[in-house]
């Protein structure tokens, strides 16, 4: 079944500790995104690919990093967590040939204590 | 960028009862879209919708691109449609991956 999947869907971790969060799909899509939100609020683009070897920094900046070196795989990397990093991280992708739509991932709760 | 606003912020219904979830947008799009977010944090898609009507069950949504609104009808609200829902719209031109732009979201309450 072609989907999209995070691990892992919640995290606790130290200050100072580096993180990867996965986040693959089995869609066959060349775009993906990664998107932030704190509770109760919108959602925010921080990284996007167009495709192999391609990352782009989205709208709202961020200190992790991302890196796209297979088409299905998308991790996102925090060299240091911090406790301000503490947000849920959303993963998604869409097929440009039909049309923009994203599918999203379960998503990511990160807590930086 | 674009702006999106929706409306009503907060929303609390009796089961059964019948609802409007609307989207402004201050510009042109070609992709707009519904979804709901469960308690669990999972954004589920329910419309991809830049312009027209589309139905699906109990839900359905208009948006009328000219005059840059969407609304979004749920019909016999069930205390399972709880939760918050989100518009989205983006503008893509020749080939750009640039992602969504998601309004604050409608938080609705069904109570049994």
């Amino acid at each position: 079944e072609a989907d999209i999947y995070q691990t892992p869907r919640y995290l606790v971790i130290g200050t100072g500790k580096k993180i990867t969060l996965e986040c693959s799909q089995t869609m066959g899509h060349d775009k993906m995104y990664w998107y932030q939100q704190d509770p109760g609020m919108e959602l925010h683009l921080i990284h996007y690919s167009y495709g192999v070897n391609s990352t782009e920094k989205g709208d709202l900046s961020s200190e992790s990093t991302v890196s796209r070196i297979r088409t299905e795989h998308f991790p996102l990397t925090l060299e240091s967590a911090r406790p301000s990093h503490t947000s849920q991280y959303l993963c998604a992708s869409s097929d440009p040939g039909k049309t923009h739509e994203q599918y999203f991932g379960p998503g990511t709760r990160l807590t930086v204590t | 960028g674009i702006q999106v606003e929706q409306s009503p912020p907060d929303l609390i219904l009796q089961e059964g009862a019948n609802s409007t979830l609307r989207c402004n947008f201050s510009d042109s799009v070609n992709n707009l879209q519904w979804f709901h977010q469960n308690p669990w944090g999972q954004l589920i898609n329910l419309f991809y919708i830049p312009s027209g009507t589309k139905q699906n069950g109990r839900l359905s949504a208009t948006t009328v691109a000219t005059e840059r609104y969407s609304l979004l009808y749920i019909s016999s609200s069930q205390t399972t449609d709880s939760g918050v829902y989100f518009c989205a719209v983006a503008l893509y031109s020749g080939g750009g991956a640039d992602g969504l732009t998601f309004g604050k979201g409608t938080h609705l309450i069904i109570q049994p």
